[in-house]
């Protein structure tokens, strides 16, 4: 079965730093993959997808990641990062052996951004 | 606003209780989904619904049953309650029939059994 992995559980970061936050998942088949972001006491919203085409995906607020099937890595970037990124970061994959169009999240990254 | 309603927003519930979590969206999606998040332990799917009339379990149904009586509401039941159960319940949809593009969610129930 497929599995999502987000290496870091926290990611401390300064304001207007860069950062990234880490996404493998386990299989080398075709997958869809996703970021969501989860404000405080709030659902998840998405932040962008890969579905196939360019492996470099922008999405809302700035975030862009990159596919790369190789290393079955799909890891979250900002250049420049401001105190409302402050959130829970989940990494997405879809599961081809699964019910279609079920996703399977890894257990989320907390992005700290401090002043 | 176009999306998908949940109900309560929190609710605190006695061990051994029965209570139904409510879930409605406006979007026509096909396919409906429950998840759990737990601290430490990222959403996990309790079951889902990929039409009207059709249900089936996700990683951790036990406990739990769902109906899908018609495409827009997808109500989640717990017939007797165990404090392993306080959770922060996520109702989410897709229109499924086109590919997983990703997931609408609701806002989330935060449900505490004592």
């Amino acid at each position: 079965a497929q599995s999502v992995t987000q290496l870091d559980s926290q990611v401390p970061v300064f304001e207007e730093a860069p950062v990234e936050l880490r996404c493998n998942y386990s299989s080398s088949v075709s997958v869809y993959l996703f970021w969501y972001v989860q404000y405080p006491n709030q659902g998840l919203q998405l932040l962008l997808k890969y579905l196939s085409g360019s492996t470099l995906v922008k999405g809302i607020n700035g975030f862009e990641a990159e596919f790369n099937k190789s290393q079955t890595s799909f890891h979250l970037r900002k250049p420049s990062v401001h105190i409302s990124d402050t959130a829970e970061y989940f990494c997405a994959v879809s599961d081809p052996g699964g019910s279609q169009g079920n996703l399977i999240f890894g257990k989320g990254t907390k992005l700290s951004v401090k002043p | 606003t176009a999306g998908i309603t949940q109900a309560p927003t929190s609710q605190i519930l006695a061990a051994g209780r029965s209570m139904t979590l409510r879930c409605t969206q406006d979007m026509r999606h096909n396919a409906m989904y429950w998840y759990r998040q737990d601290l430490g332990l990222g959403l996990r799917l309790i079951h889902y619904s990929n039409t009207a009339g059709t249900t089936g379990k996700g990683e951790v149904p036990d406990g739990y049953s769902v109906s899908r009586a018609n495409t827009d509401d997808f109500p989640l039941t717990l017939a007797s309650a165990v404090p392993s159960q306080t959770s922060v319940y996520f109702c989410a949809s897709s229109d499924s029939s086109t590919g997983p593009y990703g997931y609408t969610f609701g806002s989330g129930t935060r449900l505490t059994v004592v």
